[in-house]
């Protein structure tokens, strides 16, 4: 089973812009693994952020944006607000077979 | 309105059965993939394994495929996730998803003696 890596941790200041990766021990991150990215609070479900690469949610805060960068899939924050503040997830797809990352741990600060 | 409605928490003793639901509404419910994740407490998450409702094919993750059984019954809308033999190491909260990233509220599974 391929094995997709993240950032363990990561600050920003506020109003700040930083951006998480996302890659896969198989290689470069393509569209063909249609990139998720989630978002998860403390004793709260894992929201969507970004499906499919890049494309947002109504709910998804314009700050955050989708996007493949240098063979990882990335999710960039631009902005950040303390809100923000929480543990990132992505998730890539093998022809069907789906990987969690490990999660970046996001502090505002 | 897409939602993905899941059954309550669960106590259960080791070597006992369970199944737990995920109902959708607003979409058509055979149309889209639904994934079922576990999330073990301070842990990260994990893709456990989905289905497909139109024709009921599932897949399922090497640390999974023998251990869980992921149904569905597509005339109710409805998922599931079921054990024959719970362990102590199946307490954890499980999550339902679907294609696009609509997710269940999540049933906290507690397995212990």
């Amino acid at each position: 089973q391929a094995v997709v890596t993240q950032e363990p941790s990561l600050t920003v200041s506020p109003g700040g812009t930083v951006t998480l990766t996302c890659g896969s021990s198989t290689g470069a991150v393509t569209s063909g693994h249609y990139p998720y990215w989630f978002q998860q609070k403390p004793g709260q479900a894992p929201r969507t952020l970004i499906y499919d690469t890049s494309n947002k949610h109504s709910w998804t805060p314009a700050r955050f944006s989708g996007s493949l960068l240098g063979g990882k899939a990335a999710l960039t924050l631009s902005g950040a607000q303390p809100e923000d503040e929480a543990d990132y997830y992505c998730l890539l797809s093998y022809s069907g077979a789906w990987v969690f990352g490990g999660g970046t741990k996001l502090t505002v600060l | 309105e897409v939602q993905l409605v899941q059954s309550g928490a669960e106590v259960k003793k080791p070597g006992e059965s369970l199944k737990i639901s995920c109902k959708g509404s607003g979409y058509s419910f055979s149309s889209y993939w639904i994934g079922w994740v576990r999330q073990m407490p301070g842990k990260g998450l994990e893709w456990m394994g989905i289905i497909y409702p139109g024709d009921s094919d599932s897949r399922y993750s090497p640390s999974f495929q023998g251990q869980v059984t992921i149904s569905a019954d597509k005339s109710i809308s409805t998922a599931y996730l079921q054990w024959s033999s719970l362990k102590a190491s199946d307490t954890a909260m499980y999550y339902c998803v679907r294609h696009a990233g609509y997710w269940g509220q999540g049933t906290l599974v507690t397995v212990s003696s």
